[in-house]
């Protein structure tokens, strides 16, 4: 049972325009959200992150927003640049599962392209 | 220069034989981690451990093994009870009191021939 669901396995985008990756998610325990960047044949870096207690979080170019009552999260980057092509993975976590660990669950990724 | 160091970078392995990939982290972070990556597949965790001498089962463990002999090293060891061990492997770790924001190393592609 897949806790974290990004439905879309890839995104075209315009240098320029707004990209807009989305993520749903069914644990409602699930109280801090993240999303990871990540290159081929490199670890995912992280990105930017929103605790449950706010529905909206910027820095930057790239804003994350979170829905608790759809237990939907979108990230929103804006403008869209060519060196932001990359998987785009979502991550939720129940922010006190254990002293000094979070356990992350990630969702299957979105592929974003951003065309020059 | 702080991070985490994985390697082998590639690693290519006959079935039925046991292998183990080097985390090391120079981060003084306190818990570290192992998640595994297929294609078009989300991070699975494999294995955590929160302190020295303690490690936990994640969601798919079954087929490997982990030590935490020391806070900067979490080596993990695929056997051959992993059913389908190819695959890519990322080693992370996290501070204490910044929930989920884990530092991934480079990670290690693992192809059993």
């Amino acid at each position: 049972d897949q806790q974290v669901k990004q439905n879309s396995p890839s995104l075209s985008v315009q240098e320029g325009r707004i990209s807009i990756l989305n993520c749903d998610y069914t644990n409602s325990m699930f109280d801090y959200f993240l999303w990871y960047k990540k290159y081929p044949a490199e670890g995912p870096t992280f990105l930017i992150s929103i605790s449950s207690i706010k529905d909206k979080n910027e820095d930057g170019r790239f804003t994350v927003f979170l829905n608790k009552s759809a237990k939907h999260l979108s990230l929103h980057i804006v403008p869209s640049q060519p060196g932001d092509s990359a998987v785009y993975f979502c991550a939720a976590s129940v922010a006190y599962s254990g002293a000094g660990s979070y356990q992350l669950t990630f969702g299957k990724g979105t592929k974003l392209s951003v065309i020059p | 220069d702080g991070g985490i160091t994985q390697s082998p970078k590639y690693l290519f392995r006959k079935e039925g034989q046991n292998v183990t990939l080097s985390c090391e982290q120079n981060l003084n972070h306190d818990a570290m981690y192992w998640y595994r990556q297929d294609p078009g597949q989300g991070l699975r965790l494999i294995y955590y451990s929160q302190i020295v001498n303690d490690f936990q089962k994640g969601d798919i463990a079954e087929g490997y093994s982990v030590s935490r002999e020391k806070k900067e090293s979490f080596p993990l060891t695929v056997t051959s009870a992993q059913k389908n061990p190819t695959a890519f492997y990322l080693c992370a770790s996290s501070e204490q009191g910044r929930a989920g924001e884990l530092f991934f190393g480079e990670g290690s592609r693992l192809t059993v021939l």
